[in-house]
């Protein structure tokens, strides 16, 4: 299940199952929306990205899903694997250049083999 | 990693001594930022550049200044270290301005 941690709210899923992470962002003009994974010690890796004239975004394995409406983000894994175990947090662009992106604090996802 | 490498990879400096960290890609990525990232907060910006010898602050540039006198290098400086910027640095560079990033390994610098 999810749970707050002290700093980074926690998902724990078994492996096989599909993961969802969730992400709410603060401005509704934000025209383009980024998931990345972050690893123990790594920097972060770019999975998958949305524009706003899109609600939907399928990658391998991810899909991205946006609802303007009440500005919410959703990142679904298929069949998580250990390998998924990391960090994961979305960014939102407020303008046309990246130093207007906000990157959100994170989901720390666990997987269970 | 797309090309990115930052060093050092640790560092542990003293409180008031000037630390410089180094960006450099083999990417040709006009873009390049500096970024902190601290338990409890998302990454945040420190200053990016937008081409050689053009600079601008980020969110967080107070106690920082950076040089990019080649496009494949971009450097932070501390020009006085203290405890407060205890953190882990990335750099990130970009092809376009509404693109995305990709990040180095990062830099986990201690002030003591």
């Amino acid at each position: 299940g999810e749970s707050v941690g002290l700093h980074l709210p926690t998902l724990s899923v078994q492996e096989g199952d599909n993961s969802i992470i969730n992400c709410a962002y603060s401005n509704s003009a934000s025209d383009y929306f980024i998931w990345y994974k972050q690893e123990s010690g790594k920097g972060p890796q770019f999975i998958i990205d949305i524009r706003s004239n899109m609600d939907k975004r399928q990658g391998q394995r991810v899909t991205v899903l946006l609802n303007k409406t009440v500005k919410h983000l959703s990142l679904q894994i298929a069949a998580t694997q250990p390998g998924d175990s990391a960090v994961y947090f979305c960014a939102e662009n407020l303008g046309t250049s990246y130093d207007k992106v906000i990157f959100g604090p994170g989901t720390s996802l666990s997987v269970i083999p | 990693d797309a090309g990115i490498t930052q060093s050092p990879r640790h560092k542990v400096t003293e409180t008031g001594t000037p630390v410089t960290l180094r960006c450099h890609q083999t990417e040709n990525h006009r873009y390049m930022y500096w970024y902190r990232q601290d338990p409890g907060h998302g990454l945040r910006l420190i200053h990016y550049s937008y081409g050689v010898k053009d600079t601008d602050k980020g969110e967080v540039s107070d106690g920082y200044s950076v040089s990019r006198s080649k496009t494949e290098d971009f450097l932070l400086t501390l020009e006085s270290a203290t405890s407060s910027q205890t953190s882990v640095y990335f750099c990130a560079i970009a092809q376009g301005k509404a693109t995305e990033a990709f990040f180095g390994q990062g830099t986990r610098l201690t002030v003591v």
